[in-house]
């Protein structure tokens, strides 16, 4: 049974910092993962889809890596600006389905 | 043009009436799904539909009948509503033709409040 975890679940950091986020899964048979943020009251918004097949895949300052053996993801965020605080929620497939199990979401808070 | 959208945003009701809950794509995908986030924002899958068909059902009370009457719609109806029942509930689609390699998108959610 594919289990996602997210680790900090909560983080604040000055604005201009780098920063990593968390994401580990208990399947490794994936196909893909997906990194999402979602901002209070609003539904998610999709950063980056990452194939199994493929170790990192970027979208301006974010930066997402996939380790299927060990069943960990990140998602970096480059030169942090307050508008990106949100909460990041990750979510990978369960095996051989079509169903997406979340992690239970990182609250980033960047400090002007 | 929105891709994802759901109708209504906001629903206010007493328990024991029934409601729907309505989602349209227009991004031509071939599946969409139903999810659940509760109060501790914890996002849950409840039920995918692929080309009118359903794929997913999760453990989910039989007092929640999703309909999809085209690939392009799928509708929530929920009967004898519970305090429990209160939550967001988001519509997502995706294309999963040729093996199911491709991103979800999200609509903005119908925010339930049952009291």
């Amino acid at each position: 049974k594919q289990e996602v975890t997210q680790i900090p679940a909560a983080l604040s950091v000055p604005e201009g910092e780098n920063l990593v986020l968390n994401c580990s899964f208990t399947d490794s048979a994936i196909y893909n993962l997906q990194w999402f943020r979602q901002d209070p009251g609003k539904g998610l918004t999709s950063l980056l889809l990452i194939q199994s097949s493929q170790r990192e895949q970027t979208s301006g300052r974010l930066n997402a890596s996939l380790d299927k053996s060990s069943g960990r993801s990140t998602l970096y965020i480059a030169a942090s600006q307050p508008g990106d605080s949100a909460t990041y929620l990750c979510a990978v497939p369960t095996s051989g389905t079509y169903k997406y199990i979340f992690g239970t979401g990182t609250r980033l808070k960047v400090l002007a | 043009d929105t891709a994802v959208s759901q109708t209504p945003k906001y629903l206010v009701t007493q328990m024991g009436n029934d409601k729907s809950i309505k989602c349209e794509q227009n991004l031509g995908h071939d599946t969409m799904y139903w999810y659940k986030q509760d109060s501790k924002k914890f996002l849950k899958i409840m039920f995918s539909y692929n080309n009118k068909e359903l794929i997913i059902n999760e453990t989910v009370p039989n007092r929640f009948s999703p309909k999809s009457p085209d690939k392009a719609h799928l509708n929530l109806h929920i009967n004898s509503l519970e305090l429990g029942d209160s939550a967001v509930y988001f519509c997502a689609s995706r294309d999963i033709a040729g093996g199911g390699y491709n991103e979800q998108f999200f609509g903005p959610g119908t925010r339930l409040t049952v009291l």
